[in-house]
């Protein structure tokens, strides 16, 4: 069963707007991490954030990690059309595998 | 670099053959992975690979074999085709830089799409 979950499943918003992605787990985890896809591409990894850290942030991105609510969210600022894929978040358990979302697609409209 | 690439792009089997998808990566990784996507869901662990020679189970490992002869090699096999085995396969690879694979990034091939009839 897929350990964390996406929250929106869909987003769409306009360039320029920040996009904010959510996502839910249900174990103690070593880190969490958040990947992109492109549509008919491979994934490709955006951030890491450990399970000590809160907040971390990558250029456009902002991502926090809160334990005691099993969540963490992904910020996208000043949104551009060039940020439309799918964002997973997965999360780690174990000694070296990854659990991944079922994804939130994100649209943006120029 | 070539970095991590799946053979082939695309294939349609009918139910009951037999396939194997290639993983290569010229990244000198350790770790390799297999992974299955359906619309609509994340990926999904067939199995993985921590070093030459060894393998292991993931999530969804029924009805796929795998081997790690060679480093730079993952293969996947599909002894005997099933419709529910229709998905987009995706392999990855890693280098765990801290002793726990699980602490890295893992990189990914541009996929498998099979269909099986």
């Amino acid at each position: 069963s897929q350990q964390g979950e996406e929250d929106p499943q869909a987003l769409s918003i306009q360039e320029g707007e920040n996009a904010t992605m959510n996502c839910s787990y249900k174990t103690s985890i070593n880190n969490l991490q958040w990947y992109r896809q492109n549509s008919g591409r491979g994934l490709v990894h955006l951030i890491l954030i450990r399970s000590n850290e809160r907040e971390k942030h990558s250029g456009r991105l902002r991502v926090t990690l809160d334990t005691s609510k099993k969540s963490s969210s992904l910020l996208i600022t000043a949104s551009r059309a060039a940020d439309t894929a799918s964002y997973f978040c997965a999360t780690s358990i174990g000694y070296s595998t990854l659990t991944f979302g079922k994804g939130t697609m994100l649209l943006v409209s120029p | 670099n070539a970095g991590v690439t799946q053979t082939p792009k695309f294939r349609v089997l009918k139910t009951g053959q037999s396939m194997t998808l290639l993983c290569a990566q010229d990244m000198n990784h350790e770790y390799m992975y297999w992974y299955r996507q359906d619309p609509g869901m994340g990926l999904r662990l067939i199995h993985y690979s921590v070093g030459e020679g060894t393998t292991a189970k993931g999530e969804v490992p029924d009805g796929y074999n795998v081997s790690r002869l060679k480093k730079q090699n993952f293969l996947l096999g599909l002894e005997s085709a099933a419709p529910s085995q229709t998905s987009v396969y995706f392999c990855a690879s890693l280098t765990p830089t801290s002793g726990r694979g699980s602490t890295d990034t893992q990189y990914f091939g541009p996929g498998t799409r099979l269909t099986v009839l």
